[in-house]
């Protein structure tokens, strides 16, 4: 069965620090997309990136990475010199490519503190 | 208007009112969905309309009723809630689910109900 873990409930950095954000997920699967969003207090998630299981190229985005490891079934998110606009729940999600499968699993998320 | 709009963005109702929840894509997208987010729960898929059939029902008690009218409108009916129905509900759209290709959500702001 599907399923996302991000066994970090709570992290607090202090500004200027990297930090990064796991996830791991459960597929049987070969064709699967994997997604991470933010969701500032506002209320609304953000899309930040998508992967397809086929393309294990890591990713940089300005001061976010992606490091994706199908061997570990993990994918990771990266903030470099993290600042306090950062500060959010990011989420990791998992949807499947079999057909008619319109499921979403998210993972519970990780409240990212920035102090500054 | 841009994006997903979400209208109330707060909602109180008793227990024998009726409510609805409205919302709407800017994004020429033709998948839908509805999520429910407790507190220190994952986010819960409610129901995934894809080209204003449903073909999700995540086993969501009947109090709830959605209603797609078109690919740019979908709605949330409420009736006889309970408290333990308040949360933040989210709706989301993306371009249709279909077999090997995924695609990101991208999400409202969300209606936070409270059931008093």
């Amino acid at each position: 069965a599907q399923k996302v873990t991000q066994a970090q409930t709570e992290i607090s950095v202090v500004e200027k620090e990297d930090v990064t954000l796991d996830c791991v997920y459960e597929t049987r699967d070969t064709t699967y997309y994997l997604f991470w969003y933010k969701q500032p207090p506002s209320g609304e998630l953000v899309f930040l990136i998508r992967r397809n299981s086929f393309d294990e190229q890591n990713e940089i985005s300005g001061r976010y990475s992606w490091n994706f490891q199908k061997s570990t079934s993990s994918f990771n998110f990266t903030i470099t010199a993290s600042q306090v606009v950062d500060s959010a729940v990011y989420f990791c999600a998992l949807s499947e490519g079999t057909s008619g499968t319109y499921k979403y699993i998210f993972g519970t998320g990780t409240r990212l503190k920035v102090l500054a | 208007e841009t994006g997903v709009t979400q209208t109330p963005r707060h909602l109180v109702m008793g227990m024998t009112n009726k409510k609805s929840l409205k919302c709407e894509q800017h994004l020429g997208h033709n998948a839908m969905y509805w999520y429910k987010q407790s507190a220190k729960k994952p986010l819960e898929l409610m129901f995934v309309y894809n080209f204003k059939e449903q073909t999700e029902n995540n086993s969501v008690p009947s109090r709830f009723s959605p209603e797609c009218p078109n690919s740019s409108h979908l709605f949330l009916h409420l009736h006889t809630l309970q408290p333990e129905d308040s949360a933040l509900y989210l709706c989301a759209s993306s371009h249709p689910r279909v077999s090997g290709r995924g695609y990101e959500q991208y999400f409202g702001p969300g209606t936070r109900l409270t059931v008093t």
